[in-house]
C-alpha cells in the first residue's frame, strides 16, 4: 500500500498562474482532506470531503476549489496563484470523520 | 467551539531523560484525541489515539499519553528520548458529532534531543 500520495512534490508558479495538486489514497477510506502548513501557525484545513461526492469549505478556502474525483482522489486548485499561497499543502483521508486521518509527503508550493 | 493548546511551543532535552509534552484542549462534548509527529520535511505520522475505553494510551516509538477528562488534558510522555526523537509534535482533537469529522490541530511542540 502507497497509502496517501501527492503530486508534484515541489512547484513555483508566477503569480497569476493556476495549478492543480493531486491527491490519491488506496486505504478506500471515505473521508479527504487538504490543509496548508505556514511557520508558526499550525496546520489550517482549507477544504475536506467527508464522502465522496461532497466537498465543504475548511477554515481557509479562499482562493482554492476542490474535486473528489471519485473515492480515491481528491484535487485542489489554484485558478489565480497569489505570493500568499506559498505554503507546503498536505493531502489527507480518514476511513470516517473524526477517525485519525494519514496523511501524503506534501507539496511545497513558491508563488513569485 | 473547540480548541486545543500546546502549551510549550519547544521543549529542549537531553538524550535519555523523560519528557512531556503538554496538550490542553476544550470542548463540551465527547471528543477523540490525537498526537501526531512530524519529522523534517515530511507529512505528518500518527503516533497514538484515543477514541474511548482506557484513558492511557500507548503509541509507537515508546510514546504514550493518557487522557484526563476533568483536566481536559491529554499529555504525552516518554521516558527516555533518543536523538531521532527530534521533530515537531501535533495534539489535535475531533468531534465525532460533528459534520465532517474534522481534526482540530494545537500550533506544535518541537522536541530538541541533545547529546
Amino acid at each position: 500500500n502507497a497509502g496517501v500520495t501527492q503530486t508534484p512534490k515541489f512547484q513555483v508558479l508566477k503569480t497569476g498562474q493556476s495549478m492543480t495538486l493531486q491527491c490519491a489514497q488506496d486505504m478506500n477510506h471515505n473521508s479527504m482532506y487538504w490543509y496548508r502548513q505556514d511557520p508558526g501557525m499550525g496546520l489550517r484545513l482549507i477544504y475536506y470531503s467527508a464522502s465522496e461526492g461532497t466537498t465543504d469549505k475548511g477554515e481557509v478556502p479562499n482562493g482554492y476549489n476542490v474535486s473528489r474525483l471519485n473515492k480515491r482522489e481528491f484535487s485542489l486548485r489554484l485558478e489565480s496563484a497569489a505570493p500568499s499561497q506559498t505554503s507546503v499543502y498536505f493531502c489527507a483521508s480518514a476511513p470516517e470523520p473524526s477517525y485519525e486521518q494519514y496523511f501524503g509527503p506534501g507539496t511545497r508550493l513558491t508563488v513569485t | 467551539a473547540q480548541s486545543v493548546t500546546q502549551l510549550d511551543s519547544q521543549v529542549p532535552v537531553f538524550e535519555e531523560a523523560p519528557v512531556e509534552l503538554r496538550c490542553n484542549y476544550s470542548s463540551s462534548v465527547s471528543v477523540y484525541l490525537f498526537w501526531y509527529v512530524q519529522y523534517p520535511n515530511q507529512g505528518l505520522q500518527l503516533l497514538l489515539k484515543y477514541l474511548s475505553g482506557s484513558t492511557l494510551v500507548k503509541g509507537i516509538n515508546g510514546f504514550e499519553a493518557e487522557f484526563n477528562k476533568s483536566q481536559t488534558s491529554f499529555h504525552l510522555r516518554k521516558p527516555s528520548v533518543h536523538i531521532s526523537d527530534t521533530a515537531e509534535y501535533f495534539c489535535a482533537v475531533s468531534d465525532p458529532r460533528a459534520r465532517g469529522g474534522k481534526l482540530i490541530f494545537g500550533q506544535g511542540t518541537e522536541l530538541s534531543v541533545k547529546p
